[in-house]
């Protein structure tokens, strides 16, 4: 049973507009949500997380919104740029569990086309 | 400083062998993960260890798999016999402590033929 459900499973956005990736969950537990971003051949690397007690959290061209009523967190690139181009992961961690421990999406291959 | 190592890169092996990867944490993370992606699935976690103690290893698949940190160091994780549907990357990831950010490795992609 996926506990991580993520939207779209791929995503071409021209240079300079902005992407956007979804994810929702339904287990109120979680209560850290990470997005991470993977390059081929490397592994997948810590790109911005939330904590539920905000609901937007912006680093450079990189923001999470986030809805604790809907269950639901999205990533948005802004001015997405060819160097974006990778797979981006959702995930979440319970409440009082390492976070280490994650339940991730399925990921998203952004393609950004210059 | 150096990050989270894994090896092999890449690994095929036919059914029924058996198969030993490694991962090497970032020096001094007491915490260690290992992760499977299955193609086009979500990345799954496997287990975690404590320094040399499994503190979590419910998502095992079945007793095919054994992962082992001797000394709190390095882990390996062994799959025998290795069936098909074992094929798909396997990533390690390490933390300094139980609410720090863990740091992922390459992955070693196994391929079951």
């Amino acid at each position: 049973q996926q506990q991580v459900k993520q939207s779209p499973q791929s995503l071409i956005v021209q240079k300079g507009g902005i992407s956007i990736i979804n994810c929702a969950y339904e287990n109120t537990a979680f209560d850290y949500f990470p997005w991470y971003q993977q390059f081929p051949g490397k592994g997948p690397a810590l790109l911005i997380a939330i904590r539920p007690d905000v609901s937007e959290k912006k680093e450079g061209r990189f923001t999470i919104s986030f809805n604790k009523s809907a269950k639901q967190f999205s990533l948005h690139i802004m001015d997405s740029q060819p160097g974006d181009s990778a797979t981006y992961f959702c995930a979440a961690a319970d409440r009082g569990s390492t976070l280490g421990r994650l339940y991730f999406g399925r990921g998203t291959q952004l393609t950004v086309w210059p | 400083e150096a990050g989270v190592t894994q090896f092999p890169s890449h690994s095929v092996i036919e059914k029924g062998q058996t198969v030993t990867l490694r991962c090497d944490p970032i020096s001094g993370h007491d915490n260690l993960y290992w992760y499977r992606r299955v193609m086009g699935k979500e990345i799954k976690f496997l287990l975690h260890f404590v320094k040399e103690s499994k503190q979590d290893e419910s998502g095992m698949p079945n007793n095919r798999f054994l992962a082992e940190r001797t000394g709190g160091t390095y882990s390996t994780l062994k799959v025998q016999p290795a069936e098909l549907e074992d094929s798909g990357v396997y990533f390690c990831a390490s933390s300094q402590a139980w609410n720090t950010e863990a740091f992922f490795g390459q992955g070693t992609r196994l391929t079951v033929v």
